[in-house]
């Protein structure tokens, strides 16, 4: 079935560019929407942004000047940027799938999560 | 920003209770709206997408209604494995928001 997998540091430095990759196995990157999603500890989910599979991207207006994602379909990953961090930033991030239902309504939802993985920006 | 307010933020019930955990939207979001489990140190889990749809392999004791602003998450008879933190989302409108999360404990 398939898997996601994220990776990355687990530390980042105040100021630096968080970067962390989505590894998807088991089926194809191709005709789905990727998304990421942070939950610092403690707390609740926030939604970062998601790409498609085609490039196109859309973003959480709250981050947007400082999030990119990306997609390798080559290698069935899709990526995270998040520029000059603070440790506001400290969190689980999770890499999910996107299902849409419908066409002229979709209806989207997250259907597909990685475990997730620990980013603590400290110096 | 579309809120997502829900409430109780926890309860206490026992295994075999009917437990219900509503969630509010700030404004109507039809049904572009879901409900997911968290148990710790897990990523979130689908129960209910589109107000009321069960995710393929979700127990039928789960159950979602609701359109508009109102939307309501059943459990109908508590099972062990149900004590964990839920979260309703929208997915109307960007930013996709979720609800502070509801933790349900075990009386």
């Amino acid at each position: 079935q398939v898997q996601l997998q994220e990776s990355g540091p687990g530390l980042v430095k105040p100021s630096e560019t968080l970067s962390l990759t989505c590894t998807v196995s088991g089926g194809s990157i191709s005709s789905y929407y990727w998304s990421w999603i942070r939950q610092p500890p403690g707390k609740g989910l926030e939604w970062i942004g998601y790409v498609y599979y085609s490039g196109s991207t859309n973003y959480n207006p709250s981050l947007k000047s400082r999030v990119t994602i990306s997609v390798d379909t080559s290698k069935n990953q899709f990526s995270l940027k998040l520029s000059s961090v603070t440790a506001a930033d400290t969190a689980v991030y999770y890499c999910a799938r996107v299902a849409v239902v419908g066409v002229t309504s979709a209806i989207q939802y997250f259907d597909l999560w990685g475990r997730g993985t620990l980013v603590t920006v400290s110096s | 920003d579309i809120q997502m307010t829900q409430s109780p933020s926890s309860l206490s019930a026992s295994v075999g209770d009917r437990v219900t955990i509503t969630c509010r939207a700030s404004q109507s979001i039809s049904i572009y709206f879901n409900w997911y489990q968290q148990k710790p140190g897990k990523a979130p889990n689908l129960l209910i997408y589109a107000a009321s749809s069960l995710q393929s392999g979700v127990p039928s004791r789960f159950s979602g209604s609701g359109s508009g602003t109102d939307f309501t998450l059943t459990i109908s008879n508590l099972q062990p494995e149900d004590f964990a933190t839920y979260y309703c989302q929208q997915s109307y409108s960007n930013p996709w928001t979720f609800g502070q999360g509801t933790k349900v404990e075990i009386k």
